[in-house]
């Protein structure tokens, strides 16, 4: 399996407009988590997913955030409109917990996101 | 709720040196604990888990790890540091059995010859 692919690694965009970040899951993972690290706060749990369902957007910062997952291969996260403090590196991670299998969280690479 | 304290933000040691990085860890039920590692511009890679049974973990590349239950806390350690380990390492916790990671600040590791 490729891992967790995340898409793209790099994003500059203008204030105000929309981004959208991508992430296919390990194949067979059944949770996917959207992560957010920056200097000042760290690794954020923004949102997570259980079969497709989101499960606790506790972390969401406000609603200029949302999160989809369609399919179980496939994921977004959508920021409008984008803010500069919105800059950071986004990461999507994805696991299983079917039955008796139960493996950690496997990380993409990261989108590193500028709003400038 | 869990949470997980690194006061470590940075470490320097010297090549070859022993290095600890600590971890504390606060739950009211049991835990899985993880150390994860990231290289500059690179995702997090788990270095070691702890699920169950023995209390000690090891890693491939000579990292350990000791799950003190009583001091509620999860040490990495090596006992013999290379260049190549000059990292971020983070401390990772989630209730046993399920799949929300809460992680603690980082800690630089800075190696240097």
């Amino acid at each position: 399996d490729a891992g967790v692919i995340q898409s793209p690694r790099h994003e500059v965009t203008e204030m105000g407009q929309e981004v959208t970040l991508r992430c296919k899951p390990i194949s067979g993972h059944d949770y996917l988590f959207w992560y957010r690290q920056t200097m000042m706060r760290g690794l954020e749990l923004l949102i997570y997913f259980n079969n497709n369902v989101p499960i606790d957007d506790s972390g969401m910062p406000e609603d200029r955030f949302s999160a989809k997952m369609p399919n179980a291969s496939f994921s977004t996260l959508k920021i409008q409109p984008s803010e500069p403090r919105d800059s950071a590196v986004y990461f999507c991670a994805s696991s299983s917990s079917t039955g008796r299998i139960w493996t950690e969280a496997f990380f993409g690479q990261g989108t590193r996101l500028t709003v400038v | 709720a869990q949470s997980v304290t690194q006061l470590d933000s940075q470490v320097p040691v010297f090549e070859e040196a022993p290095v600890e990085l600590r971890c504390n860890y606060s739950s009211s039920v049991s835990v899985y604990l993880f150390w994860y590692v990231q290289y500059p511009n690179q995702g997090l890679q788990l270095l070691l888990k702890y699920l169950s049974g023995s209390t000690l973990v090891e890693s491939i590349n000579g990292f350990e790890a000791e799950f003190n239950k009583s001091q509620t806390s999860f040490h990495l350690r090596k006992p013999s540091v290379h260049i190549s380990d000059t990292a971020e390492y983070f401390c990772a916790v989630t209730p046993r059995g399920f799949q929300k990671l809460v992680f603690g600040t980082g800690t630089r590791l800075l190696v240097s010859p």
